[in-house]
């Protein structure tokens, strides 16, 4: 199956700092690629779907000048925490769409967040 | 609004035996898809099985199989044979036009040796 990676796999960082997340499609392009947060022991939600070349389609309630995402390229996208608070840290998963056929997703393994 | 609700918090079944996790939805759409995640310690999120809303047939993937009730919009998920390694959570998830994947609360499935 086709494979997303994310980079960093976890991050720790100071409250204030802004923190990058990459999320890549290996080995096919992803016109559309998605953003998840997960705390402990809950379930995905969705933050924004990020379309490459346009801006990104934002959930209701998360705020887009603290998430910001780039979708710069067909098989890159990122997500951007701006100046990090405790409450941010969290689990990021992103997934990327097949733009053919079943649409099929695939997710990334994640990005651990820690903000002291 | 579409919604989809997972009542199990946890399970547990002994090893070798059958579990049904169940999952039911909401929506107003005719075509959609359903699936249903498997998300082990790694958090890594790994595709059990998929249904396609249009199809009657029930989907199967080995120890995997589905019982779609389109008309209750009910989605349930059996496992047979249980092993060890299917221990994780599982997640029901919809998904219609948008592409975007709405996700249940889960449920966390334990083995018992």
């Amino acid at each position: 199956g086709a494979v997303v990676s994310q980079h960093p796999s976890w991050v720790i960082c100071k409250s204030g700092t802004s923190v990058k997340i990459e999320c890549r499609s290996l080995d096919f392009q992803a016109t559309t690629m998605f953003w998840y947060r997960q705390f402990p022991k809950q379930s995905l939600m969705l933050m924004a779907t990020s379309n490459e070349g346009s801006k990104a389609t934002y959930e209701q309630g998360v705020e887009k000048d603290k998430f910001l995402i780039n979708h710069a390229s067909l098989t890159l996208s990122t997500l951007t925490v701006t100046s990090a608070h405790p409450e941010d840290s969290s689990f990021y998963i992103c997934s990327a769409r097949i733009p053919s056929g079943s649409n099929e997703q695939f997710f990334g393994p994640g990005t651990r967040l820690t903000v002291l | 609004a579409q919604t989809v609700t997972q009542s199990q918090p946890e399970m547990s079944v002994q090893e070798a035996e059958t579990v049904t996790l169940s999952c039911t939805y909401d929506t107003s759409e005719s075509d959609y898809y359903l699936f249903w995640y498997k998300q082990p310690p790694s958090r890594q999120m790994i595709l059990v099985i998929r249904q396609e809303a249009y199809k009657q047939q029930n989907a199967t993937e080995n120890r995997f199989s589905v019982n779609f009730q389109k008309a209750a919009k009910s989605f349930s998920l059996k496992i047979s044979d249980s092993q060890l390694g299917d221990a994780a959570m599982y997640f029901c998830a919809y998904r219609a036009g948008t592409y975007k994947y709405i996700f249940g609360t889960g449920t966390r499935l334990k083995v018992l040796a």
